[in-house]
């Protein structure tokens, strides 16, 4: 299994807090993606980097933004959590973001506004 | 824009009986074609994939897919399930710009 990690597995917050989850992962992979998954939408992308410091926008962008400052760590930032950022959140990493490339997953952060 | 159908939110089975999980696709650039497995409370694992060549792709736990480029379609295909098989399966196609777009995923309920 690809060395991927994220925290919390589990959280729960109120609408209007900010919230930081954090993916991890020891494999040295360059490219790190973060989707939010949704019943009858399967998993939509939020943001991805391609390096340190270099990062962009996905499909569903709103209310999100990430950091990357090292390569093995990619945070997701809920300024304002609002209920309709209830979600599971995967993260994944892929070595160079081509075509060809598998993208792996770690097992998810659950995340209920109330 | 690239896009993925899966035509089958939920399919049960029988074990031991054979199942085809549909997806269909829609491109205009070269295709690469995915399949993810998602067992319950784990994140997504890689079942096989289509870059060039055969149309036919073996996966693991014995699944395969075609790619039908006529008909816009790689369906997963298993001749025997296994209780163990019952999961959450996703199709997904490489959607340009190093991302993946998914289908909403087809849940497979394996029944004794």
């Amino acid at each position: 299994d690809a060395g991927i990690t994220q925290s919390p597995r589990h959280k729960v917050t109120e609408t209007g807090t900010p919230v930081t989850l954090r993916c991890h992962q020891t494999e040295n992979h360059r490219y790190m993606y973060w989707y939010r998954q949704d019943p009858g939408h399967g998993l939509r992308l939020i943001h991805y980097s391609y390096g340190v410091k270099d990062t962009d926008k996905g499909e569903v962008s709103d209310g999100y933004s990430v950091s990357r400052s090292k390569t093995e760590d990619f945070l997701l930032t809920l300024e304002s959590a609002t209920s309709s950022q209830t979600s599971v959140y995967f993260c994944a990493i892929s070595e160079s973001g081509q075509r060809t490339d598998t993208q792996y997953f770690g097992p998810g952060t659950r995340l209920t506004v109330l | 824009a690239q896009s993925v159908t899966q035509l089958d939110s939920q399919v049960p089975v029988f074990e031991e009986a054979p199942v085809e999980l549909r997806c269909n696709y829609s491109s205009s650039v070269s295709v690469y074609l995915f399949w993810y497995v998602q067992y319950p409370n784990q994140g997504l694992q890689l079942l096989l994939k289509y870059l060039s060549g055969s149309t036919l792709v073996k996966g693991i736990n014995g699944f395969e897919a075609e790619f039908n480029k006529s008909q816009t379609s790689f369906h997963l295909r298993k001749p025997s399930v296994h209780i163990s098989d019952t999961a959450e399966y996703f199709c997904a196609v490489f959607g340009g710009y190093n991302k993946l777009i998914f289908g909403a995923g087809t849940r497979l309920a394996v029944h004794p």
